[in-house]
């Protein structure tokens, strides 16, 4: 399958900070990508979709301000998060979807947030 | 999205079978039927789709019913390295001249395959 990497796998902050994580989708050009979040023993929730050159969609709920996405290149998705804080410690995973349109969806290994 | 029910937990034995069940009584028509497997600190996944027919890969089969309302993934031979969270998604999709466009996957809690050597 295809293959999406994230960067970093984890990284520990404090609070206040902006954390930015990078989604690259590596051997294909992916035209959407979408950004989840799971906490412990929980699923994973959706929260964006962002197209390649558009403005990301929002899940409800999720606060476009504080989750900033970046998809200016069809490798690349990046999330800010600013101004973060202990609640958004998390697991936060990307997923990729191709130009031809496979209609499975490929995930990253995930980036671990945790916020002092 | 239409839901899914799956059972909280399975267990099973090595180089056992492993049949997963999931029931989406309210699927349409258009909704594709996607599984998904998390390991413990990892992205999830692609395991199998399918739409009507049953399916086979290297990795599992899918047994859809007849009307739809239901499915099993079925692991032939499972493996400690199977040990995972299984997700059973309804995914929709619309056709039209300009080829099809698929909806998003929403996850629901899903099954925690535990596997015994």
């Amino acid at each position: 399958g295809a293959v999406v990497s994230q960067h970093p796998s984890w990284v520990i902050c404090k609070s206040g900070t902006s954390v930015k994580i990078e989604c690259r989708s590596l051997d294909f050009q992916a035209t959407t990508m979408f950004w989840y979040r799971q906490f412990p023993k929980q699923s994973l929730m959706l929260m964006a979709t962002s197209n390649e050159g558009s403005k990301a969609t929002y899940e409800q709920g999720v606060e476009k301000d504080k989750f900033l996405i970046n998809h200016a290149s069809l490798t690349l998705s990046t999330l800010t998060v600013t101004s973060a804080h202990p609640e958004d410690s998390s697991f936060y995973i990307c997923s990729a979807r191709g130009i031809q349109g496979p209609v499975e969806q490929f995930f990253g290994p995930g980036t671990r947030l945790t916020v002092l | 999205d239409a839901k899914t029910t799956q059972p909280n937990s399975m267990e099973s034995n090595e180089e056992e079978p492993v049949h997963l069940p999931c029931n989406h009584s309210t699927i349409s028509g258009t909704d594709y039927i996607h599984w998904y497997r998390q390991l413990p600190s990892q992205g999830p996944e692609y395991v199998i789709h399918g739409l009507t027919s049953n399916v086979n890969n290297r990795m599992a089969s899918l047994a859809i019913a007849e009307d739809r309302k239901s499915s099993t993934l079925i692991l032939h031979r499972a493996t400690l390295r199977d040990a995972a969270v299984y997700y059973c998604i309804l995914r929709d999709s619309s056709t039209n001249a300009g080829g099809t466009s698929y909806g998003k996957l929403t996850f629901g809690q899903g099954t925690i395959l535990t596997v015994h050597p």
